[in-house]
Order: structure tokens, then sequence, then C-alpha cells
């Protein structure tokens, strides 16, 4: 079962701030909050991720709410290339210990219009 | 460098047929991860490899589905006797599994397979 929630679409300016939510209220305290995007045809594509703190890469930026419940992607300047299918991804333990698997949502269709 | 590769980009096949589906990792790692995307899905786990031995197949959905990675480099994932509702993108990842903290999977392209 996907333990993230996302709106399955949204539209940006070319040029302004993308900022994509996602609800993940069931997180535990060790699960890590991963975001990807797949653009047509291709294999997702790792963007950046965190556990607590908010962390911020060449890409994008990650806030995290206190409480874990809920994150958001920061895409700052958003281009047309950064138009593509966002995942919010929760991290959990797999069936034997030591391992971990992605637990893929459906994911936040992004466009960016000129 | 190199990323991941797989092959062959599609596959047609005939329900009752056996297919395999081959994954190159990035050179040097030592996790493998393979994933089913349905259309206008997100991506499913099906099993995940570290070493040469799978140490997570959890997410494979029946004993029609194989992989193996018998040098802990290439993998290949084995389906037999498909069905048309395997018809998928599948996709296969890598990691180096260095430190928990900073583990992140790299997707290669994907096998779109078409059961007809």
């Amino acid at each position: 079962d996907a333990k993230t929630t996302q709106p399955p679409s949204m539209d940006c300016a070319e040029g302004r701030a993308a900022n994509l939510p996602c609800n993940h209220s069931t997180i535990s305290g060790n699960e890590y909050v991963y975001w990807y995007r797949q653009i047509h045809s291709q294999g997702p594509q790792y963007i950046i991720h965190g556990l607590k703190n908010n962390e911020t890469n060449e890409m994008a930026s990650l806030i995290i709410t206190e409480d874990r419940k809920s994150s958001t992607l920061i895409l700052p300047h958003a281009t047309l290339r950064d138009t593509a299918v966002y995942y919010c991804i929760v991290r959990v333990a797999g069936s034997t210990s030591g391992t971990y698997k992605y637990i893929f949502g459906t994911g936040t269709r992004l466009k960016v219009l000129a | 460098g190199a990323g991941v590769s797989q092959t062959p980009s599609n596959k047609v096949t005939e329900k009752g047929k056996y297919v395999e589906l081959r994954c190159d990792p990035i050179s040097g790692h030592t996790a493998l991860y393979w994933y089913r995307q349905s259309l206008g899905q997100g991506p499913e786990f099906l099993i995940y490899f570290q070493g040469t031995g799978a140490a997570d197949d959890s997410g494979l959905p029946n004993d029609r589905f194989f992989a193996v990675r018998p040098e802990g480099s290439v993998s290949t994932l084995k389906i037999q006797r498909t069905e048309r509702g395997d018809s998928a993108v599948y996709l296969c990842a890598s990691s180096l599994r260095l430190a928990i903290s900073t583990d992140t999977q790299y997707f290669g392209p994907g096998t779109r397979l078409t059961v007809l």
C-alpha cells in the first residue's frame, strides 16, 4: 500500500517556483522521504531525500514538517524541461533485516507552462 | 560514467511464452532492485538483491516470476507462462549501499513488455 498521497497534477509558469506537496502521515521515525521524477518513457531520476531536516541540492529543496507527516519539494526556477511526473516516496524496511525498499505512490504530473 | 542499462528496450510476446529481461547495474553497485510499472501507476517493488542473493523477494506476484544474479552484477528477471496482465514496464535500479542515510537507487530506462 502506498504510504504517500500527492495531488494528481499541477501547473507552474516557467521561471516561477514549483512547490509540490506530499502527505506521508503514517511514516515511521526511521523512514526516509525520497523524491524522484520520471520524464515520459524514461526511468525515474533521483532528485533529493531527507529524514528530518530540510535539504537542498543543485536541483531542488526539500522541506519536511516538524511532525514529519508531510513534505514539499521546491523547484526554485521551473523550466520547460522540468515537466514530468514527480514521485514522493517513503523508503521502508524490507522483509529481511537490514533491507529497504521504495514504496511509490501515483505521483504528481507537473506541467511547466511557457 | 555508464548508468544502469536494460535489454531489450521492448519485448513483445504471446500469452504462455517464457521471457527473460536483463539488467546491467552501475559498475560496483552491490544492490540491485527490480520494479514493475503499469500504465498510469508508480513503480511497484518486486525483488532486491544484495550481491548474489535475493535479500527480499516479497514483491514477486507469483511463482511464474523469478530473478537471478549469479555473479553479483548482471541480473535476469524471468517470467514463465506469460499472461496479458504481465504487460508493463519492468524497471531495474542499483545502489552502492555504503551507508543507509545516503543510499540512493539509480534507475535504468526499463523494458516495455507486451503480452499479446
